[in-house]
């Protein structure tokens, strides 16, 4: 399987501030159809995943254009240019190249 | 606009058969790249991928659990159900189900279901 390791596992940033958050995998995401199928969901306290980015970069619907994601092959990085209130919660990466599909063991973020 | 709502039992005791049903709406399981997964999240742990099913009827299962998972869908009824067999305490979890277009996973995802396995 491949393993998804995220860092750090606590992210305290005052409102306002950028965060960063890493995902290395243990394999190459970059698949065959040409595209790295490395997503980003945020949980909230007690809700449901909610997707943010999928293929390393692309942004979902209505997410606010502070999120972004980066990287290539085993490296990724999703930031958040200025953190609101609403950005608290657990922001997990997810491989979606090979079989079985894994998930990161997940960032909390917190407000300072 | 795409809804998914799990549905089962909450208290499950150990060794038995846990029957979960995924029922969704705004998509068919039939079209296309269409697909349903099982995701699962244990009190305070992370995410675990447990099973995929296509339009085509492909599944794919984690291999770690696929000896006791079947998946399975019913297009009339816009439902995926997840079967899992010898359930313990550890599989205490909360159990979502998620939309999958052709490569694109977990656009949408159920508000999940708490199961407990106790005697």
């Amino acid at each position: 399987d491949v393993v998804m390791t995220q860092s750090p596992l606590s992210l305290p940033v005052a409102l306002g501030q950028p965060a960063s958050i890493s995902c290395r995998s243990s394999q190459s995401l970059a698949f065959s159809d040409g595209n790295t199928h490395l997503t980003w969901f945020l949980q909230r306290p007690g809700q449901s995943p909610r997707r943010l980015i999928h293929k390393v970069s692309n942004r979902d619907s209505g997410v606010p254009d502070r999120f972004s994601g980066s990287g290539s092959d085993t490296d990724f990085t999703l930031e958040i240019s200025r953190v609101e209130p609403e950005d608290v919660g657990t922001y997990y990466c997810m491989q979606s190249t090979h079989w079985p599909l894994t998930f990161g063991g997940g960032t909390k973020v917190e407000i300072k | 606009q795409i809804t998914l709502k799990e549905s089962g039992p909450t208290l499950v005791k150990p060794t038995q058969t846990l029957t979960l049903t995924c029922t969704f709406s705004g998509f068919s399981v039939s079209t296309m790249g269409m697909g349903v997964g099982w995701i699962r999240q244990p009190p305070g742990q992370a995410l675990e991928w447990l099973a995929v099913i296509y339009w085509d009827d492909d599944k794919r299962y984690s291999p770690s659990l696929k000896s006791r998972l079947t998946i399975t869908k019913d297009t009339s009824k816009n439902q995926v159900v997840l079967t899992m067999t010898n359930l313990d305490p550890v599989d205490t979890a909360t159990y979502y189900c998620a939309h999958i277009a052709y490569s694109n996973f977990g656009d949408y995802w159920g508000q999940g279901i708490l199961v407990t396995v106790s005697s």
